[in-house]
């Protein structure tokens, strides 16, 4: 059982690089989430989609745009990466959103900009 | 803005003793908790969900809510090295952790 993918596990870009992080689940779950986590800070939360063809805003949206392609993937851009940007990113998906049964986390992509 | 908050350690109990960890949030509609394990250079994996008042146990773990004080709490019995981690609480209703407790159990 895959359940979340995430590519790629790391990733070091320059300031002012543009890249996309993707996410897949198999689980047929409706709502997908981007967190970033930074030492002392816990999971902070980017985007998440609720189901198919909606994307919304969550704690920490500035300098990253979202795309909901299909049921399966929810990928996350940086349009042009800043150091304040590194962090690992963890994308997760549940069967709804709001969930009485928690998420399933990915391996999480380390992102370093130098 | 609502918060969830947690003590960030670390945490340092003897193995088979029991250890506490807390967590407080601030919105009062909160109906759902989580709590969630993290080892080091790892995701987060689901260890326990509470929604009702009280407690509930899973083995070697125990989540207990008072919604009216606003905390939730995870004791874990006959602590074990391989409970050392970073124990995250979450809450459902806006998708918010708290930053985490380290807990580490020594031998």
């Amino acid at each position: 059982n895959a359940g979340v993918t995430q590519t790629p596990k790391f990733q070091v870009l320059k300031t002012g690089q543009s890249m996309t992080l993707q996410c897949a689940q198999d689980m047929n779950h409706n709502s997908m989430y981007w967190y970033r986590q930074d030492p002392g800070m816990g999971l902070r939360l980017i985007y998440y989609s609720a189901s198919e063809g909606t994307t919304d805003k969550g704690e920490v949206p500035n300098g990253y745009n979202v795309s909901r392609l299909n049921k399966r993937e929810f990928s996350l851009r940086l349009e042009s990466a800043a150091p304040s940007q590194t962090s690992v990113y963890f994308c997760a998906s549940s069967l709804r959103t709001p969930t009485n049964y928690g998420y399933t986390f990915g391996s999480g992509t380390r992102l370093t900009v130098v | 803005q609502k918060e969830v908050e947690q003590n960030s350690g670390p945490l340092s109990v003897p193995e088979g003793a029991i250890a506490s960890l807390n967590c407080t949030y601030s919105d009062r509609g909160s109906q759902s908790f989580f709590w969630y394990r993290q080892y080091s250079g790892k995701s987060p994996e689901l260890i326990m969900f509470i929604y009702s008042n009280g407690d509930k146990e899973d083995g070697r773990f125990t989540a207990q809510l008072n919604k009216a004080s606003q905390y939730v709490s995870l004791l874990i019995r006959d602590s074990q090295p391989s409970d050392s981690a970073t124990y995250l609480c979450a809450v459902r209703s806006d998708m918010r952790f708290g930053a985490g407790t380290r807990l580490t159990v020594k031998p």
